[in-house]
């Protein structure tokens, strides 16, 4: 079963501009990680952010985190081309080990 | 650092035929990921294994499909008979430890077509 679902399933900006994918999910989790893949790279994880905090960055990567609302969203600021990709949030369920990925987030970044 | 091999990339079967995919995790990773991942949809964990113990087969279909991790290294995923519906890219991950949430470093991914 998928436990995360990303909105909007697909995304299409112009280079310079900001990306923001949302990641609503189901049940209590640990943690929760974003994962990039493009037919380049694979699957690359970007970011990991725990169930007590709130917002976390790397580089040009924003992540926040609701678990009141069991959402989380993503914001890639000044896009590139080469962030064209599909983007993954991943679910780490409380009281297990298991990773559940999301259908994910069709990103295009027209140059 | 090496990272995660798989073999072989690509793999185009005939319905109810045979395949395996082998996997060799990145060196001291002791948790190896099976997943299926369908065209236009999310990965989904098909076994996960820590050293040559499983963890997870919740969603293994276990009348078609098989895997093992002999000696906590490299890992095989079997599909005997194989179906239509099997198409997908099968991904190798694996992760240092056991760990809620442990990032996981992927393959490539072998594609399978059943005609």
């Amino acid at each position: 079963s998928q436990q995360g679902e990303e909105d909007p399933q697909a995304l299409s900006i112009q280079e310079g501009e900001n990306a923001t994918m949302n990641c609503s999910y189901k049940t209590s989790i640990n943690n929760l990680q974003w994962y990039r893949q493009n037919s380049g790279r694979g699957l690359v994880h970007l970011i990991l952010i725990r169930s007590n905090e709130r917002e976390k960055h790397s580089g040009r990567l924003r992540v926040t985190l609701d678990t009141s609302k069991k959402s989380s969203s993503l914001l890639i600021t000044a896009s590139r081309a080469a962030d064209t990709a599909s983007y993954f949030c991943a679910t780490a369920p409380s009281g297990g080990f298991k990773t559940i990925f999301g259908a994910g987030t069709r990103l295009f970044v027209k140059a | 650092e090496a990272g995660v091999a798989q073999s072989p990339r690509y793999k185009i079967i005939e319905k109810r035929q045979s395949v395996a995919f082998w996997c060799n995790p990145i060196s001291g990773h002791a948790t190896l990921y099976w997943y299926q991942q369908i065209l236009g949809q999310g990965p989904k964990l098909l076994i996960q294994f820590q050293n040559n113990g499983v963890v997870d087969d919740s969603q293994l279909p276990k009348d078609r499909f098989s895997a093992e991790r002999l000696k906590g290294v490299d890992s095989t995923l079997k599909i005997q008979p194989a179906k239509l519906e099997d198409s997908a890219v099968y991904l190798c991950a694996s992760s240092l430890e056991l760990r809620t949430g442990a990032e996981q470093f992927f393959g490539p991914g072998t594609r399978l077509t059943v005609l």
